[in-house]
């Protein structure tokens, strides 16, 4: 399977605790994306990436939020001191598309990582 | 603000039915706009794009900027077609000269045999 690869799938912590997902884009994707779903919602976004640079973060994510993409490849995104409230599917995305190319802007979306704070 | 509207959280129509999954779009400026379908066990999936303008499984959808609206629709629904729907809207980021792909709340469609 070539597609986007996300782990770990599920997570249970309890609350105060620090969790990292990692995030394996689909190779020579330019752009990474995270977001994430709660029941009954769609995807909200968090954060992307061109490259190995983080272009825009989503007010939705707080300071115990941090996503990195130290290389251009892989991404984690890390939940510092989790909340009851951080319980959701984190999804990542990539997609091929450069700078302001807009033909390459289809979302190919990994399965996603279950979070749940106990 | 961009934001996108799907009201209906709910569809059910018999197979062989007509059948009109609706969204509604904010965004000043011109939208790049998606469906995107999850099949039961499935990732989430590009259905189809504005301006691709092509039927993808039937299915069609077209962008009226008067009424900022970009449904979904399929003269004959099957029951492979039950899934949950969701319109995404992908507005060009000037300042960064990126895009971020922005969802609606989705709409679940069952197709009744």
């Amino acid at each position: 399977d070539t597609g986007v690869s996300q782990n770990p799938r599920h997570k249970i912590t309890k609350r105060g605790q620090n969790v990292t997902f990692r995030c394996d884009p689909i190779s020579e994707h330019n752009r990474l994306y995270w977001y994430r779903q709660t029941l009954g919602q769609g995807p909200e976004f968090l954060t992307y990436f061109q490259n190995e640079a983080q272009l825009e973060k989503s007010r939705l994510l707080s300071d115990r939020f941090s996503a990195e993409r130290p290389k251009g490849s892989f991404s984690t995104l890390e939940i510092q001191r989790t909340e009851q409230g951080d319980s959701a599917m984190y999804l990542c995305a990539s997609t091929p598309g450069g700078m302001g190319d807009i033909s390459g802007n289809t979302i190919y979306f990994g399965e996603g990582s279950w979070l749940t704070v106990v | 603000a961009q934001r996108v509207t799907q009201p209906e959280k709910l569809l059910s129509v018999f197979k062989g039915a007509p059948v009109e999954l609706k969204c509604n779009y904010s965004y000043s400026g011109s939208p790049e706009l998606f469906w995107y379908v999850q099949y039961s066990r499935q990732r989430l999936q590009l259905l189809l794009r504005h301006i691709s303008r092509e039927s993808i499984k039937g299915f069609t959808a077209d962008l009226n900027k008067g009424e900022t609206s970009f449904h979904l629709k399929k003269p004959f629904a099957q029951e492979e077609d039950s899934a949950m729907y969701y319109c995404a809207l992908s507005p060009y980021s000037g300042n960064t000269g990126g895009f971020k792909t922005i969802f609606g709340a989705g709409t679940r469609l069952f197709v009744k045999a």
